[in-house]
């Protein structure tokens, strides 16, 4: 059962374009909204996370959108560089019990081109 | 400051093996999890540990296993390997209290079972 839905799947960019990934979730549990990078042959590396309580958060070019009603989250890299180009995962993490663990979306591979 | 290291980088094995993947986690970090990465999909959680005990396991079967070490390493373990194994397996460690939710990664161990 696949609980966090991202789209699209892959995405073209120009240099300087804005790149935008979106994704669904179902589980109202879920109380935290973080997004990793991933290059080829490298573990993810966490981007930006938000939690339900803030419908944006910035942190340099990224930025993070949260719809709580619409149980939707979006990334937004701006002005877009080569060196973004990467695999994007978003996810959500519940806490259950004394753990938590985080529920990945299927990835987003983004090419920025000049 | 050493980040997350797991070991080895690369495996082959045979169906029906046993195979033990190693990691140990960022300085000072005492929580260790487990995810599978298959490929094109976002990773999948196998299991958490902490003070040496499995906090929280994924939907996996009992052939996964794991162990932490008093400094706080991890290993992972699958038995009766199956064709569908094959994945990256990466390791994840946290800073206290913060359970699962800032992750750091390791690069994975990338296991193709034949």
């Amino acid at each position: 059962q696949q609980q966090v839905k991202q789209s699209p799947q892959s995405l073209i960019v120009q240099k300087g374009g804005i790149p935008i990934i979106n994704c669904a979730y179902e589980n109202t549990a879920f109380d935290y909204f973080p997004w990793y990078q991933q290059f080829p042959g490298k573990g993810p590396a966490l981007l930006i996370a938000i939690r339900p309580d803030v419908s944006e958060k910035k942190e340099g070019r990224f930025t993070i959108s949260f719809n709580k009603s619409a149980k939707q989250f979006s990334l937004h890299i701006m002005d877009s560089q080569p060196g973004d180009s990467a695999t994007y995962f978003c996810a959500a993490s519940d806490r259950s019990g004394t753990a938590s663990k985080l529920t990945f979306g299927t990835g987003t591979r983004l090419q920025v081109t000049l | 400051d050493a980040g997350v290291t797991q070991s080895p980088t690369h495996l082959i094995k045979t169906r029906g093996q046993q195979v033990t993947l190693r990691c140990s986690p960022k300085s000072g970090h005492d929580t260790v999890s487990w995810y599978q990465q298959a490929l094109g999909q976002g990773p999948q959680f196998i299991f958490q540990y902490y003070e040496e005990e499995e906090r929280q396991r994924g939907n996996f079967p009992d052939r996964f296993s794991g162990h932490q070490f008093p400094n706080y390493s991890s290993e992972l373990n699958v038995n009766a390997l199956l064709l569908g194994d094959s994945a990256l397996y990466l390791c994840a460690s946290s800073l206290p209290g913060q359970g699962e939710e800032k992750l750091f990664f390791g690069s994975g161990t990338q296991l193709s079972v034949l």
